[in-house]
C-alpha cells in the first residue's frame, strides 16, 4: 500500500502527558497537511508543509502543538501537556503539483485523553 | 473567510433509487470544490473535484456532482444508490492563498442506503 500512513492508529494517555504522532506521506508528494476532526464535525485545518518548510499554521493551533517535517519526508505532530479538549482524530494528508490537486488522507490517529 | 454548509445531517434512500447530498459554499474568488467519503474509523477518500470547465463532474464509484455558480452549490449525486454507499460524506472548498491550499469542510452528511 503506497497511501498516506499514520502511526499510531490509537493513543490513550493521561491529561498532562506529551504525545507525538507520525505521518508518512505518499512518497512523491511535496505538500503535507495536518487536520483535526472531532465527533460530528468535519476536519479542521491545523498546519501545512511544503517540503520541509512549515508555511501556514491555523490560529486554532495553540503553542502546545508543534509540527515538524525534517528533510521534507515524514512529519511529526507533538502535543505537550495534553488537555481533555485535545481528544480528537488527527488526520494527515498529502498532495503534489498544483494547489487544485486533491489531498490524500491517512486513516488518522485517534487520541483519547483520560 | 471560506465556509461550507451541508444542510442535511442524514439522507436516507432505498437501494436503486437516485441520491443527492447537498452542499453550498461561500468563498472569495474562484473555488476549488471537493467531495470526500469517510467510512468508520478511516480517513477521508477522495471522490471528485471541480476546478473549472464543465459544471457536471464525474468521479469514483459512479458519483457525480453539479456545480452551480449562481446558487453557490455543489451537490453530490448518484443515479442508483447501493447499500455499500452508506457512509459519511464531506464537501470541501479550497482557495489558494499563494502559500497553501487548505481545505474547509462542511459538517458532513450521513448517507444511509437501505434494501
Amino acid at each position: 500500500d503506497t497511501g498516506v500512513s499514520q502511526d499510531p492508529r490509537h493513543k490513550i494517555t493521561k491529561r498532562g502527558q506529551n504525545v507525538t504522532f507520525r505521518c508518512d506521506p505518499i512518497s512523491e508528494h511535496n505538500r503535507l497537511y495536518w487536520y483535526r476532526q472531532t465527533l460530528g464535525q468535519g476536519p479542521e485545518f491545523l498546519t501545512y508543509f511544503q517540503n520541509e518548510a512549515q508555511l501556514e499554521k491555523s490560529r486554532l493551533l495553540s503553542n502546545r502543538f508543534s509540527a515538524e517535517r525534517p528533510k521534507g519526508s515524514f512529519s511529526t505532530l507533538e502535543i505537550q501537556r495534553t488537555e481533555q479538549g485535545d481528544s480528537a482524530m488527527y488526520l494527515c494528508a498529502s498532495s503534489f503539483g498544483q494547489f487544485n490537486q486533491p489531498q490524500h488522507f491517512g486513516d488518522g490517529t485517534r487520541l483519547s485523553i483520560l | 473567510a471560506q465556509s461550507v454548509a451541508q444542510p442535511e445531517d442524514q439522507v436516507n434512500v432505498a437501494e436503486g433509487n437516485p441520491l443527492t447530498v447537498k452542499c453550498t459554499y461561500s468563498v472569495s474568488g474562484n473555488p476549488y470544490l471537493f467531495w470526500y467519503v469517510q467510512y468508520p474509523n478511516r480517513g477521508l477518500q477522495f471522490l471528485l473535484k471541480y476546478i473549472t470547465g464543465d459544471n457536471l463532474v464525474k468521479g469514483s464509484y459512479g458519483f457525480e456532482a453539479e456545480f452551480n455558480k449562481s446558487q453557490t452549490s455543489f451537490h453530490l449525486k448518484k443515479p442508483s444508490a447501493l447499500v455499500s454507499d452508506s457512509a459519511l460524506y464531506f464537501c470541501a472548498v479550497s482557495v489558494s492563498t499563494g502559500t497553501a491550499s487548505k481545505l474547509t469542510f462542511g459538517t458532513g452528511t450521513r448517507l444511509q442506503v437501505t434494501l
